[in-house]
């Protein structure tokens, strides 16, 4: 199946900026999408962006996709303490079915 | 809109016993739903897609006579975990999409399975 890698772990001080980072191998991704998990809860979408795509920003999340190389990342400006979550990334070509990364835990110290 | 509800949120039960778990869409109909299971600090493993009125297609590694998935209506998909055991301890949710595609948006809220 298709593989989504992402670095388990991120720490950032309140008030920095947060960078997440997700790599995939299907070539033929069309939708791209981050997921927020919060503790004992189920995903929240966070944001979405189409593969023809090379950036979307929404407030404070700003998603860059490289499809040469299959690299998506997301960056949270000013993060704050209730960004601490796990992030997943996840990939679709047809809008439906997902993979999904293996999250990004991550932890905003105050 | 797109809302999809998943009851229980947890449930708690004997080893050897039957669980049943319910995924609904709210606000629209869902002819496709999956489902996923997720053990602790690892991703989303996609355990199978439902269509609304046919055999429910799973994923490779998946026993599909312990996890009966029903999709009898287009609003309502069910999970049955059979003769659970303590390995079957997990977080398994749900996502549906209608016939025009909700992308990426309608998740359930989880159900936290715990078996004793």
């Amino acid at each position: 199946g298709e593989d989504v890698e992402q670095s388990l772990f991120l720490s950032v001080r309140e008030g920095d900026s947060s960078v997440i980072n997700c790599t995939y191998t299907d070539s033929s991704s069309t939708y791209l999408y981050w997921y927020k998990q919060e503790p004992g809860a189920g995903l929240q979408l966070l944001t979405y962006i189409f593969s023809n795509m090379d950036m979307k920003q929404d407030q404070r999340l700003t998603v860059l996709l490289n499809k040469k190389d299959k690299h998506l990342s997301l960056r949270i400006a000013d993060t704050q303490t209730g960004d601490s979550a796990i992030y997943f990334c996840a990939e679709s070509h047809t809008g439906n079915q997902f993979y999904f990364g293996t999250g990004t835990s991550l932890t905003v110290i105050p | 809109g797109a809302v999809v509800s998943q009851h229980p949120s947890w449930v708690i039960c004997k080893s050897g016993t039957s669980v049943k778990i319910e995924c609904r869409s709210l606000d629209f109909q869902a002819t496709t739903m999956f489902w996923y299971r997720q053990f602790p600090k690892q991703s989303l493993m996609l355990m199978a897609t439902s269509n609304e009125g046919s055999k429910a297609t799973y994923e490779q590694g998946v026993e599909k006579d312990k996890f009966l998935i029903n999709h009898a209506s287009l609003t309502l998909s069910t999970l049955t975990v059979t003769s659970a055991h303590p390995e079957d301890s997990s977080f398994y949710i749900c996502s549906a999409t209608g016939a025009l595609g909700n992308y990426g948006y309608t998740f359930g809220s989880g159900t936290r399975l715990t078996v004793v």
